[in-house]
């Protein structure tokens, strides 16, 4: 079944831990993105990367690091840096100038 | 990137026609324009695109004014499993001049579908 998969669905984090979001495409797509998304608001890009082994700060990245080893995953850190986490994570890829797909999202929580 | 400008919230009666306008008046030449939806708690649903031409699908049909500078999404007889977040999009060539483009999210249109 093809897709995007991220995991987990729910996340919970104590404060001045990092933690990684996992985010898996079997699309074949060459971009990824990482986007976050607060209660009542829209997306905002947080990183992307259009090949393996590169990737771009999106508009808020300061906080977060990411990875792009493998074509099929790009695992987003959320890490002791980001003052404001909790939110809900959303993972995305597309081919080239193609339509882009969404994961289902990871809600994670500082607690 | 061009913006995008939508209405906050509209409502639509179920089984009549919802149309949904987008406003994207600086909008360039290779700019296409994406519509997603996203019901809560879950991740955007991809709807439509188009460049100049008018485009339908089997979900909706979007209009794009000859100028480019405006659209519709149009969703023939909606249902209350339309009601949603609807997000207009124009898809912004990198900063390196490839063809991969950011995807920019405004606030969206929430639309309430009502029996």
């Amino acid at each position: 079944d093809g897709g995007i998969t991220q995991s987990p669905k729910y996340l919970f984090r104590k404060e001045g831990q990092n933690v990684t979001l996992s985010c898996e495409q079997n699309l074949n797509h060459d971009a990824m993105y990482w986007y976050r998304q607060d209660p009542g608001q829209g997306l905002r890009l947080i990183y992307y990367s259009q090949i393996v082994n590169d990737f771009q700060k999106g508009d808020i990245a300061e906080g977060y690091s990411v990875s792009r080893e493998k074509k099929e995953s790009f695992p987003l850190t959320v890490t002791s840096a980001q003052k404001n986490p909790t939110a809900f994570y959303l993972c995305a890829s597309s081919q080239q100038q193609g339509t882009a797909f969404f994961g289902q999202g990871t809600r994670l929580t500082v607690v | 990137d061009a913006k995008t400008t939508q209405p906050p919230s509209m409502d639509c009666a179920e089984g009549r026609a919802a149309n949904l306008p987008c406003n994207h008046s600086t909008i360039s030449g290779n700019e296409y324009v994406y519509w997603y939806r996203q019901i809560h708690s879950q991740g955007p649903q991809y709807i439509i695109h188009g460049l100049k031409n008018n485009e339908t699908n089997e979900m909706a049909s979007l209009i794009i004014t000859e100028d480019r500078k405006s659209s519709t999404l149009i969703l023939p007889h909606a249902t209350l499993r339309d009601t949603a977040v609807y997000y207009c999009i124009v898809r912004a060539p990198n900063a390196g001049g490839t063809s991969y483009g950011k995807l920019t999210f405004g606030q969206g249109t929430i639309l309430t579908v009502h029996p």
